[in-house]
C-alpha cells in the first residue's frame, strides 16, 4: 500500500519561501508522477505541478515563476519550494501520485496547512 | 486556465439518484477523455472516485458513474447514502498540458 506524507514548516513569513517535503513509503518514486496539489481555506484544489523520473517537471503556469518540484530518490522523496510568498498562498498542501501525468491522483497524502504571516 | 464550472450545491434524499455537472471547454473536457471525479470529506484528503471520464477504481462503489458529452461531463450517484455527503470535485487534463480542477460542488443528503 502506497503512502504518502507531508512534512515542513507550517508557519511561512511574507516574501519568504515556502518548503515542503513528501516522503512516500510503499512503494518507488522512481516511477510514475508525483504532484503536488493545494487547497485554500474553503476554496477549491489548485493543481500545482508534478515531477517524472526525476527530470522531467510540469507546472501551472500561473505559479511557474515561483515553483520548484525536486525529487530525491535515495531518500524516496520529493519537494516543493515555493518563492515569494504572499497570505494568497496559505492552504493545506497536498502531495500525490498520478500513475500518467493526466491529472487522476490515485494515492494521496493526509495534507499540511501552510500559513503565510509575519 | 481558467477552472471547470460546476454547481455550488446540490442535494437529494436517501435512495435518490443526483448528478453533478462539470462545464469547461474544448480545450480540456471537451478535447481530452482525461477527467475525472474526486470526492472529499471535511478535513481529508481528496479521494479518486473516477477517472478517464468514467472510470472507477478499485474499492470505489458501483453506484458512482460518470459521462462526458461535449464540454460537459457528469458524475451520478444513484442509491444516495449519507455517508456520499462531502464536497465534489472534477478535473480535467489540458492542452497547455497542466491539469484545471473544478469549483467544487457541495453534496447534501436530506
Amino acid at each position: 500500500q502506497v503512502q504518502l506524507q507531508e512534512s515542513g514548516p507550517g508557519l511561512v513569513k511574507p516574501s519568504e519561501t515556502l518548503s515542503l517535503t513528501c516522503t512516500v513509503s510503499g512503494g518507488s518514486i522512481s516511477s510514475y508522477y508525483w504532484s503536488w496539489i493545494r487547497q485554500p481555506p474553503g476554496k477549491r484544489l489548485e493543481w500545482i505541478g508534478y515531477i517524472y523520473y526525476s527530470v522531467s517537471t510540469t507546472y501551472n503556469p500561473s505559479l511557474k515563476s515561483r515553483v520548484t518540484i525536486s525529487m530525491d530518490t535515495s531518500k524516496n522523496q520529493f519537494s516543493l519550494k515555493l518563492s515569494s510568498v504572499t497570505a494568497a498562498d496559505t492552504a493545506v498542501y497536498y502531495c500525490a501520485r498520478d500513475l500518467r501525468g493526466y491529472g487522476a491522483p490515485d494515492y494521496w497524502g493526509q495534507g499540511t496547512l501552510v500559513t503565510v504571516s509575519s | 486556465q481558467s477552472a471547470l464550472t460546476q454547481p455550488a450545491s446540490v442535494s437529494g434524499s436517501p435512495g435518490q439518484s443526483i448528478t453533478i455537472s462539470c462545464t469547461g471547454t474544448s480545450s480540456d473536457v471537451g478535447g481530452y477523455n482525461y477527467v475525472s471525479w474526486y470526492q472529499q470529506h471535511p478535513g481529508k484528503a481528496p479521494k479518486l472516485m473516477i477517472y478517464d471520464v468514467s472510470n472507477r477504481p478499485s474499492g470505489v462503489s458501483n453506484r458512482f458513474s460518470a459521462s462526458k458529452s461535449g464540454n460537459t461531463a457528469s458524475l451520478t450517484i444513484s442509491g444516495l447514502q449519507a455517508e456520499d455527503e462531502g464536497d465534489y470535485y472534477c478535473s480535467s487534463y489540458t492542452s497547455s498540458s497542466i491539469v484545471v480542477f473544478g469549483g467544487g460542488t457541495k453534496l447534501t443528503v436530506l
